[in-house]
């Protein structure tokens, strides 16, 4: 299985600030035959099912808030939110879809400082 | 509108089978360009695939719940279901069902989760 490693556990960034969240694959999900990274990022709030909100590691769901992006390729990929707003107190999951079994990130918790 | 949502029995005893449906509108299930994906999540925890269904019946499921998985589905009622054998309490979470884009893709639609406890 492919083991996905966030950091950091939790993060606390100001209103309005930057926050950014990393994930590690043990193995690659660059699939070299259309050079794309099998990586997406999730958002789960409070009682609720996670939310799609990137694809392809860098791809915006629609309807997701361009102050979220995504970055990265092969092993290394950051989850990074512009400007922090109330809502986006949550926890995030990176997951890769490379391969079966499909495996997640232990999950961020990012809170308001 | 793509919507999921899960049922079942709330309360599973030890040893027996956990049994779940997860309703589907707005697409159907024997469309050729999804896979139907059981998920589940220990309370206060991570988020572990357990497996999908494809509209074929083909399957494919985490080794790590060693034989103990079925999903299959009901096109009829466009529906699909997991069975879950053999229980303990480390089985007890929240049981999401969803949809993801081909048998390797990300789940774009989730339903809201049905907790499962493991209890005598």
């Amino acid at each position: 299985d492919i083991v996905m490693t966030q950091s950091p556990d939790s993060l606390a960034v100001s209103l309005g600030e930057r926050a950014t969240i990393n994930c590690k694959s043990s193995q690659s999900v660059l699939y070299r035959s259309d050079n794309k990274n099998y990586l997406a990022w999730y958002q789960q709030k409070l009682g609720q099912p996670p939310k799609l909100l990137i694809y392809w590691a860098s791809t915006r769901e629609s309807g997701v808030p361009d102050r979220f992006s995504g970055s990265g390729s092969g092993t290394h990929f950051t989850l990074t939110i512009s400007s922090l707003q109330a809502e986006d107190v949550a926890v995030y999951y990176c997951q890769q879809y490379y391969s079966t079994p499909q495996t997640f990130g232990q999950g961020t918790k990012l809170e308001i400082k | 509108q793509v919507q999921l949502q899960e049922s079942g029995p709330g309360l599973v005893k030890p040893s027996e089978t956990l049994s779940l449906t997860c309703t589907v509108s707005g697409v159907s299930v024997s469309s050729g360009s999804f896979y139907w994906t059981w998920i589940r999540q220990p309370p206060g925890k991570g988020l572990e695939w357990i497996g999908h269904v494809y509209f074929t019946g083909s399957t494919d499921y985490n080794p790590s719940l060693k034989g103990r998985v079925t999903i299959s589905l009901d096109t009829s009622n466009n529906q699909f279901s997991l069975k879950l054998s053999s229980v303990t309490a480390a089985d007890t979470a929240i049981y999401y069902c969803a949809r993801n884009k081909g048998r390797s893709g990300f789940f774009d639609y989730w339903g809201q989760g049905t907790l499962v406890t493991v209890s005598s």
